[in-house]
């Protein structure tokens, strides 16, 4: 069964930089999420979309931003990275704005 | 607030040991809840959802119950490869899919 996709799975930056994580949902799941994972921490809600609107936001710091293409893939992009940002970030999806929501393998990002 | 907790934040079970992990909830208005296993450097897989008090679901050696208060996720027999951290989530916020999660429970099935 296809599962969500989310490109790159590693990436490295430097303080200040920009960074771009993507993600492409299950096929027919339109509402789409992203969460933040420190290091043995519980995954935070930060942003959603449903039908390519925003739906609800979490803890999403200012200097982060997002959106949801027509097709129903989504950006998340991320300035003046700061070490605190490093962190898995996941993306996940569902086909409706409520039941269970499917996640992806993560992108790894790496602040130094 | 809303909030979610679970206990123990560890707990180590020899294989064939029978447990239990517990997620305790205070949300107003409980719109679902979930559980999920995790393993290191791996997204979250979704393992059940719970919408009312008195159900149950099962899936092999895994069963998930919920009350008013608490969801309890029984683990029948375990085996070395169910070893992970089990994360409970709950729908929160005023949207319609917020999901806030506890802290997790580490679960190690030793041979």
């Amino acid at each position: 069964a296809a599962g969500v996709i989310q490109s790159p799975r590693h990436l490295i930056k430097e303080k200040r930089e920009t960074a771009t994580l993507k993600c492409y949902p299950i096929p027919r799941h339109d509402t789409v999420y992203w969460y933040q994972q420190g290091p043995g921490q519980d995954p935070q809600f930060l942003i959603s979309f449903y039908e390519k609107m925003q739906s609800d936001k979490g803890s999403i710091p200012d200097r982060f931003s997002a959106q949801q293409f027509s097709d129903y893939h989504s950006e998340l992009n991320m300035s003046s990275l700061e070490l605190g940002d490093s962190a898995l970030y996941f993306c996940a999806s569902n086909p409706t704005p409520w039941g269970e929501q499917f996640f992806g393998p993560g992108t790894r990002l790496t602040v130094l | 607030e809303d909030q979610v907790t679970q206990s123990p934040e560890a707990l180590r079970l020899q294989e064939g040991e029978s447990s239990s992990l517990n997620c305790s909830y205070t949300v107003s208005g409980l719109r679902g809840l979930f559980w999920y296993r995790q393993d290191p450097g791996k997204g979250p897989e979704f393992l059940f959802t719970l919408y009312s008090a008195g159900e149950e679901k099962e899936k092999e050696r895994l069963k998930a119950t919920l009350t008013k208060k608490e969801s309890f996720l029984h683990i029948t027999a375990p085996k070395p490869e169910d070893s992970a951290t089990y994360l409970c989530a709950a729908i929160t916020g005023p949207g319609y899919s917020t999901l806030t999660f506890g802290k997790g429970t580490m679960l190690l099935v030793s041979p």
